[in-house]
């Protein structure tokens, strides 16, 4: 089964502290993705990555950056926390062009 | 870029009736569109999904339809059941690079 880990399930962070979403996959998947998850907005694509080292903004990368040094771990960075940035953060891997596996999301706070 | 409209974002059905929701895409070389299903609590799953060299597929109750020249698609579900009852998503995706774009959800509720 393809497993899609999340470092955390709960997270409380501090206004401007800098904050680390950690995602690792066990199926040597090319793909990963980060997404944040807001009622009535559906999902919304922060930041894609097709391979190592190489990453594509999505809709909203205002306030994040990613990185992916190795394949199966995608990280992703709230430089300066802020609080319109608590909402659930999932995680996905797929190869490309087909089914995308979920991670089981971190609750993020802001405060 | 892509972009995904997605209708309605609730949809409340009797038990035993359909099911429609529709989608709009805007990226003409998108050429993947799969459906999601998320239950509460939990990561958002595949349940069917569409390539652009073809018009419709069914699997069992779930059919989805694609409009290419339109820029539509289309989930049905029949003969719908309680634990159809979640949040499901249409999803626009590249076939360039595989970046996968949903739309806004549409909250499904089956009423017993």
């Amino acid at each position: 089964d393809v497993k899609v880990t999340q470092s955390s399930r709960y997270l409380v962070k501090r206004t401007g502290e800098k904050v680390f979403l950690e995602c690792v996959q066990d199926m040597d998947h090319e793909n990963m993705f980060w997404y944040r998850q807001d009622p009535g907005l559906g999902l919304r694509l922060i930041y894609f990555s097709y391979d190592v080292k190489m990453k594509e903004k999505g809709d909203i990368p205002e306030g994040y950056s990613v990185s992916r040094e190795k394949k199966e771990r995608f990280s992703l960075i709230l430089e300066s926390a802020s609080t319109n940035q608590t909402s659930m953060y999932l995680c996905a891997s797929s190869l490309r062009g087909v089914e995308a596996f979920f991670g089981q999301g971190t609750r993020l706070t802001v405060v | 870029g892509e972009n995904v409209e997605q209708h309605p974002s609730t949809l409340s059905v009797q038990e035993g009736d359909s099911a429609v929701i529709k989608c709009t895409y805007s990226d003409s070389a998108s050429n993947y569109f799969p459906w999601y299903k998320q239950e509460l609590g939990k990561g958002p799953q595949l349940i069917i999904d569409i390539r652009s060299n073809v018009g419709e597929k069914k699997d069992q109750r779930i059919a989805v339809t694609l409009n290419k020249t339109a820029k539509h698609f289309s989930l049905h579900i029949t003969e719908t059941q309680p634990e159809d009852s979640a949040v499901y998503f249409c999803v626009e995706g590249s076939g360039n690079t595989g970046k996968l774009i949903f739309g806004q959800g549409t909250t499904l509720q089956v009423k017993p």
